[in-house]
């Protein structure tokens, strides 16, 4: 059972304009979110998080998104730039006395921007 | 280095063969994690770490797979008679105690022939 589900497998954007990728989860118990980015031969490095207390989380040309009751996130590049081309992560962790903190990731996203 | 470090980069090993992967995590991280990635996956969690201590091992597999980190810092990720199965890229990630985000290494590329 999928917890965490990226349902665009790809996406392709100009660059100047603004990429969305969305993100879904059925857990209730998530309380907080990380999107990571990983080019080829990489490992996943962290772009941007948010708590489930907020629903907006801002840093430089990213944005995170969360809507609690409809359980979906999205992340907001803007402007995209070509060296934003990667996969694209949603994760989850949630939260509990016994959280050891591990991440639920969604498939991913692949974005491409093309100049 | 500052970051996380793993090696082998590459491993292609025969079916039945046991292998070994080792993770350095970042210094001075208490949490340390290990993941499974598939091919067109995202990254499954494995095993969790808190200093030496083994404290989450649910996503681990089979009983072939084993994982140890003997001092708190080096980890190292044993798979026993490798089947096809098992061939993914496996990632280590640490962080520390006060924080949700993880610092992933480049992952070992298993290839099991």
């Amino acid at each position: 059972d999928q917890q965490v589900k990226q349902n665009s497998p790809s996406l392709s954007v100009q660059e100047g304009r603004i990429s969305i990728l969305n993100c879904d989860y059925t857990n209730s118990m998530f309380d907080y979110f990380l999107w990571y980015k990983k080019y080829p031969a990489e490992g996943p490095t962290f772009l941007i998080s948010i708590s489930s207390i907020k629903d907006k989380n801002e840093d430089g040309r990213f944005t995170v998104f969360l809507n609690k009751s409809a359980k979906h996130l999205s992340l907001h590049i803007v402007p995209s730039q070509p060296g934003d081309s990667a996969v694209y992560f949603c994760a989850a962790t949630p939260y509990g006395s016994g959280n050891t903190g591990k991440l639920i990731f969604g498939q991913g996203t692949t974005l491409q921007v093309k100049p | 280095g500052a970051g996380v470090s793993q090696s082998p980069r590459y491993k292609v090993a025969k079916r039945g063969q046991d292998v070994a992967l080792r993770c350095d995590p970042i210094s001075g991280h208490v949490s340390l994690f290990w993941y499974q990635q598939a091919l067109g996956q995202g990254p499954e969690f494995l095993t969790y770490f808190q200093n030496e201590a083994q404290l989450d091992k649910s996503g681990l597999p089979s009983d072939r797979f084993f994982a140890e980190r003997p001092e708190g810092s080096v980890s190292t990720l044993k798979i026993q008679r490798t089947q096809q199965e098992d061939s993914a890229v496996y990632l280590c990630a640490s962080s520390s105690v006060d924080t949700y985000e993880q610092y992933f290494g480049p992952g070992t590329r298993l290839t099991v022939t």
